[in-house]
């Protein structure tokens, strides 16, 4: 039992580049998340699906999108990444309104 | 909107102290609140969680309380070890669950 995992784990981009963040998790959970954390700001939350099939914004959703492919993925894109992306992404899903996360991806957008 | 705060911002205690740090929220309706350690490059991992109706929950030597009615919980650490040091935030859940507020977090270091 993996948990949640994301893919890659670490990501350098110039600016207008897109990129795919991956998550999946082995759960069998129904909703799922996508967070960034920045000095400072906290953990903030970007897109999140309640269930396989529908997606929601949260927080700061402005420049990503995602897609619910199936119940265990869930993944964030960017499609002109712009250096104000850059950040740790965390990727979380949830069981009885526990979340649980995935290890993060180190993301740099020069 | 939800706002939470985390005092102290950070800590530093000889190893075998009792230790307590403070989680406030502005909004008292909450679903549940939940208690995170995160290691430096990590993901966060859950210590516990805490439904609006409970007054606390225990996990080996950490114990979590809450008051939904002030906006306050406490996590409560008892005989720190240096494997404690690490950054510990807290989340509230509103009733629409799922959708966590975080604090700032209480980077917490214990020296041998």
């Amino acid at each position: 039992n993996a948990g949640v995992t994301q893919t890659p784990k670490f990501q350098v981009l110039k600016t207008g580049q897109s990129m795919t963040l991956q998550c999946a998790q082995d759960m069998n959970h129904n909703s799922m998340y996508w967070y960034r954390q920045d000095p400072g700001m906290g953990l903030r939350l970007i897109y999140y699906s309640a269930s396989e099939g529908t997606t929601d914004k949260g927080e700061v959703p402005n420049g990503y999108n995602v897609s619910r492919l199936n119940k265990r993925e869930f993944s964030l894109r960017l499609e002109s990444a712009a250096p104000s992306q850059t950040s740790v992404y965390f990727c979380a899903s949830i069981r009885q309104s526990e979340q649980f996360f995935g290890p993060g991806t180190r993301l740099t957008v020069l | 909107k939800q706002e939470v705060t985390q005092i102290p911002a950070a800590l530093s205690v000889p190893e075998g102290e009792n230790l307590v740090l403070n989680c406030s929220f502005t909004d008292s309706a909450i679903y549940n609140l939940q208690w995170f350690r995160q290691d430096p490059g990590k993901g966060l991992t859950s210590l516990l969680l805490i439904q609006s109706s409970q007054r606390e929950q225990t996990s080996g030597r950490l114990n979590a309380s809450l008051d939904k009615s002030s906006g306050r919980s406490t996590l409560y650490i008892a005989a720190s070890q240096p494997g404690d040091s690490a950054t510990y935030l807290c989340a509230v859940n509103p009733p629409s669950y799922g959708k966590l507020t975080f604090g700032q977090g209480t980077i917490l270091t214990v020296h041998p």
